[in-house]
């Protein structure tokens, strides 16, 4: 089965700094996407940033970006120029591209705090 | 723009009751998807369901849930009798086709007591 892993529970940030979120992922798969979503205290799931595997440039939306390592199955998230409603949990989540109905597997999270 | 849209918000139940969580995915779609978030867990797959049947379920989707999708529109998750770790978030999820993006609804908080 799929694992996806956030190794960091807890960061922090400055208002207008860069931080760096990292997510590790395991699968036998060669076609696969990649997600991270935000889940403010609303507990609302917002979709942040997709990467298809097959594609080799790392998406961009924003202040948001990733750095997409397939060879070592990491998948980390950018966030530039930090704001205050940045702070919320962050969830990296794989889907399979196997079949029609598959279904997302997600990390532990981490929260992030973005100070003033 | 289209939504996936959760009722209830919020919803407190007795132990041992049964429960319906509803969710009107986005109208030309597909694929529908419940997942489960107990506080401070990571999200939980529980259950896809695509042409009228269920594709596929995790060991976390027993006897005591079942879902539905009774008119077309809504897609209900029913729970027949709740237990405290019930007590979670849960999320639908839509998507049109494969291959394509799967939406969140804003989640139904489920409280047990």
């Amino acid at each position: 089965a799929q694992t996806v892993t956030q190794s960091q529970p807890e960061m922090s940030v400055q208002e207008a700094e860069t931080v760096t979120l990292s997510c590790t992922y395991d699968t036998s798969e060669s076609d696969y996407y990649l997600f991270w979503y935000k889940q403010p205290p609303s507990r609302q799931m917002i979709l942040v940033i997709r990467q298809e595997a097959y594609k080799q440039q790392n998406a961009t939306e924003n202040r948001f970006s990733v750095n997409f390592q397939k060879a070592a199955k990491s998948f980390s998230l950018k966030i530039s120029d930090s704001q205050l409603g940045d702070a919320a949990m962050y969830f990296c989540a794989y889907r399979s591209d196997l079949y029609n109905f598959n279904k997302f597997y997600f990390g532990s999270g981490t929260k992030l705090n973005v100070k003033p | 723009e289209p939504e996936v849209t959760q009722t209830p918000s919020h919803q407190v139940t007795q132990m041992g009751q049964e429960v319906i969580l509803r969710c009107v995915p986005i109208s030309n779609h597909l694929y529908f998807y419940w997942y489960r978030q107990i506080l401070g867990q990571k999200v939980e797959f529980l259950v896809s369901f695509y042409n009228n049947e269920i594709s596929e379920k995790s060991e976390i989707f027993d006897d005591q849930f079942s879902v539905e999708r009774p008119d077309g529109s809504n897609f209900t998750l029913k729970i027949r009798s709740t237990k405290l770790e019930d007590s979670a978030m849960y999320f639908c999820a839509s998507k049109r086709g494969a291959g394509t993006e799967a939406f969140f609804g804003q989640g139904t908080r489920l409280t047990v007591v």
